[in-house]
């Protein structure tokens, strides 16, 4: 069974640009998060779809934002870029039968440099 | 103060140790306890998932949760070089559709 997988593992771009960053989650799970990790705040998290709905959000601004798509991928997109939005994105999915808790999986992410 | 608290060592160890990581969490509605390893350049992998108070094993590893004092811990016995990784611990808020995680013990098993 395919893994979560996060493309493209590695980026960079200016400050100002935006990004969009893509997940496939594990055949058959329709939970999607997204979280960001950096050295100084460790994991956070993004936002949580299901079912193209978004279900949770965290704490970050309107300039971080995501989407999932009918087949369960995601992708997420930061416009506007800072230097401060260099980091680790992380995708991971949830199996249709462990709602609400249960395992997350995760994938090796994707590294982002904001020059 | 962060919801949960981890101290981010580093933690050196020799081979065959007993290791001790330990996590701190703030909201006592917490119910669902995670640890998960982290290695190098990879995304983080489930170790061990408990509900509530108590102790589970698996193998080499035991978590341990203790509400009142609000204290997780992970043990790993005869700890190997390949234990080397960075180790998080994570709850589940009261809705369960987000994980709060710790930020992080990094482990180093010296041969």
């Amino acid at each position: 069974k395919a893994g979560v997988t996060q493309t493209p593992r590695y980026l960079i771009k200016t400050r100002g640009q935006q990004v969009t960053l893509s997940c496939s989650p594990i055949s058959g799970h329709r939970s999607v998060s997204w979280y960001q990790q950096t050295p100084g705040q460790g994991l956070q998290f993004l936002f949580e779809y299901f079912s193209e709905t978004q279900r949770n959000k965290g704490n970050f601004p309107g300039r971080f934002s995501g989407r999932q798509f009918s087949n369960s991928r995601s992708e997420m997109n930061v416009s506007t870029l800072e230097l401060g939005d260099s980091a680790l994105y992380l995708c991971a999915s949830k199996g249709l039968d462990s709602p609400g808790r249960g395992e997350l999986f995760f994938g090796e992410g994707s590294r982002l440099t904001v020059l | 103060q962060k919801e949960v608290e981890q101290d981010p060592g580093p933690l050196s160890v020799p081979e065959g140790a007993i290791v001790s990581l330990n996590c701190t969490y703030s909201n006592s509605a917490f119910q669902y306890f995670m640890w998960y390893r982290q290695y190098s350049r990879k995304g983080p992998e489930l170790l061990m998932y408990t509900y509530s108070s108590g102790n589970k094993e698996d193998g080499r590893f035991t978590a341990q949760v203790d509400k009142s004092s609000k204290y997780i811990s992970l043990f790993i016995r005869d700890s190997q070089p390949s234990d080397s990784a960075t180790y998080l611990c994570a709850t589940y808020n009261n809705a369960g559709n987000m994980l709060t995680f710790g930020g992080g013990t990094r482990l180093m098993v010296k041969p």
